[in-house]
């Protein structure tokens, strides 16, 4: 069975700039989670979708992060304007059920 | 406010001795709890989990303890191995959603 996929591993951008994040879950999981990571911490959920519809995003920054999943597979996180403090890597994860969630290998961001 | 914490933010252990990690939780609501294992620059890897139904639960090596009244879980490890050395990650959530709160980590190093 394949795995989460997410692209790219790694972007560097500068302050001010844009970035989007693409993610692939695991085949035939409805519910679909993007969660930030900070250097030393856990990681801290940002939204979920169950199928192509939004369950939770309470911890999203709406003016500047936004997420799509259309045609409930695939998910792409944006960010626009970046700042300074969004540097983190973005795991991308999927589950069946509301219990185990799968990680992919997630997105390390660094803002300049 | 942290809902899940994690103490300890590294571990030293011996080669095949026992390794204890430690995680706290502040919200009755939670009645699911994992543990998540995480190498460098790859996602979380599911390890065990427990229902608040039960007060421990077994897999090979690895047992998780519930203390529902004090509101504490541990991960024990025995015999730990060299491999084992990794960030461990506690994580609590609800069965009737999907959402999981991470501790911090604890970075756990087996010597061999």
């Amino acid at each position: 069975e394949a795995g989460v996929a997410q692209s790219p591993r790694y972007k560097i951008i500068e302050k001010r700039q844009s970035v989007a994040f693409w993610c692939n879950p695991i085949s035939g999981h409805a519910t679909l989670y993007w969660y930030q990571q900070i250097l030393g911490q856990g990681p801290k959920l940002l939204i979920q979708f169950q199928n192509n519809g939004v369950v939770d995003d309470s911890q999203l920054p709406k003016d500047r992060f936004s997420a799509e999943r259309l045609k409930g597979v695939d998910s792409t996180l944006k960010i626009q304007p970046a700042k300074l403090e969004d540097s983190a890597v973005y795991l991308c994860a999927s589950s069946q059920t509301n219990n185990e969630q799968f990680f992919g290998p997630g997105t390390r961001l660094t803002v300049l | 406010d942290q809902q899940v914490k994690q103490n300890s933010p590294s571990l030293s252990v011996q080669e095949g001795r026992i390794s204890i990690l430690n995680c706290d939780y502040t919200n009755s609501m939670f009645d699911y709890f994992l543990w998540y294992k995480k190498y460098p620059a790859e996602g979380p890897t599911f390890l065990i989990s427990i229902s608040s139904i039960k007060d421990k639960n077994e897999d090979g090596r690895f047992t998780v303890f519930l203390n529902k009244s004090a509101k504490h879980l541990s991960l024990h490890i025995v015999p730990s191995q060299p491999g084992d050395s990794a960030v461990y990650f506690c994580a609590a959530g609800g069965t009737s959603y999907g959402k999981l709160t991470f501790g911090q980590g604890t970075i756990l190093t087996v010597h061999p």
